[in-house]
């Protein structure tokens, strides 16, 4: 079974800092991790996506890097920006057949 | 190019209802997804569809049940619905269903199901 937890749960900072997001989760076989920005009441909208063989992977002022034998993945944000502000969410895939599990996420708040 | 869409937007029923959500893939998707999540929690796998074919179950009981058809799109449907069915219902479209490194998951912005 995969679970998925992500620390903190929840993240206020000022506008311009660089910040961490940490997702850890139990079932190391994955072939791939993504990581999702939800605005509230919204639906997901994709970030990154890590393959297995990779272990970073670079979008704009987002960095994700993948850890499979410790079961590890973090979102690194620079520059923080008031509209930065939303749910992160990482999801490995399950077992079986199931695309994605995701934890509850990391509510991010960047104050102007 | 059109990304995931979900209709409709809002829907409210009452308890013993049975309601339907229809979402249409992202052009050259082949698979179909379902989350449902509720309130302040994350989303959680219902069904994923792969070329009309359902390729995976979460742990839901028998009143959801889904279909894809011959354009991709799909449907979720959901029997006798109970307080607790009241969520955010997600879609999400993929070109595979499988186990593949480069099958990247996106969403539609959702249906939210209110049951009275």
């Amino acid at each position: 079974k995969q679970e998925v937890t992500q620390i903190p749960a929840a993240l206020s900072v000022p506008e311009g800092e660089n910040l961490v997001l940490n997702c850890s989760f139990t079932d190391s076989a994955i072939y791939n991790l993504q990581w999702f920005r939800q605005d509230p009441g919204k639906g997901l909208t994709s970030l990154l996506l890590i393959q297995s063989s990779q272990r970073e992977q670079t979008s704009g002022r987002l960095n994700a890097s993948l850890d499979k034998s410790s079961g590890r993945s973090t979102l690194y944000i620079a520059a923080s920006q008031p509209g930065d502000s939303a749910t992160y969410l990482c999801a490995p895939p399950g077992p079986g057949n199931t695309p994605l599990v995701f934890g509850k996420g990391t509510r991010l708040s960047v104050i102007a | 190019d059109a990304g995931v869409t979900q209709s409709p937007t809002h829907l409210i029923k009452t308890r013993g209802q049975h309601v339907t959500l229809r979402c249409s893939p992202i052009s050259g998707h082949k698979s179909v997804s379902w989350y449902q999540q509720v309130l302040g929690q994350g989303p959680q796998f219902i069904f994923q569809y792969y070329e009309k074919e359902e390729r995976g179950r979460g742990n839901f009981p028998d009143r959801f049940s889904a279909r894809q058809f011959p354009n991709y799109s799909s449907e979720l449907n959901v029997n006798a619905l109970l307080l607790g069915d009241s969520a955010l219902y997600l879609c999400a479209s993929s070109l595979f269903g499988g186990k593949s490194s480069y099958n990247e998951q996106f969403f539609g912005p959702g249906t939210r199901l209110t049951v009275l």
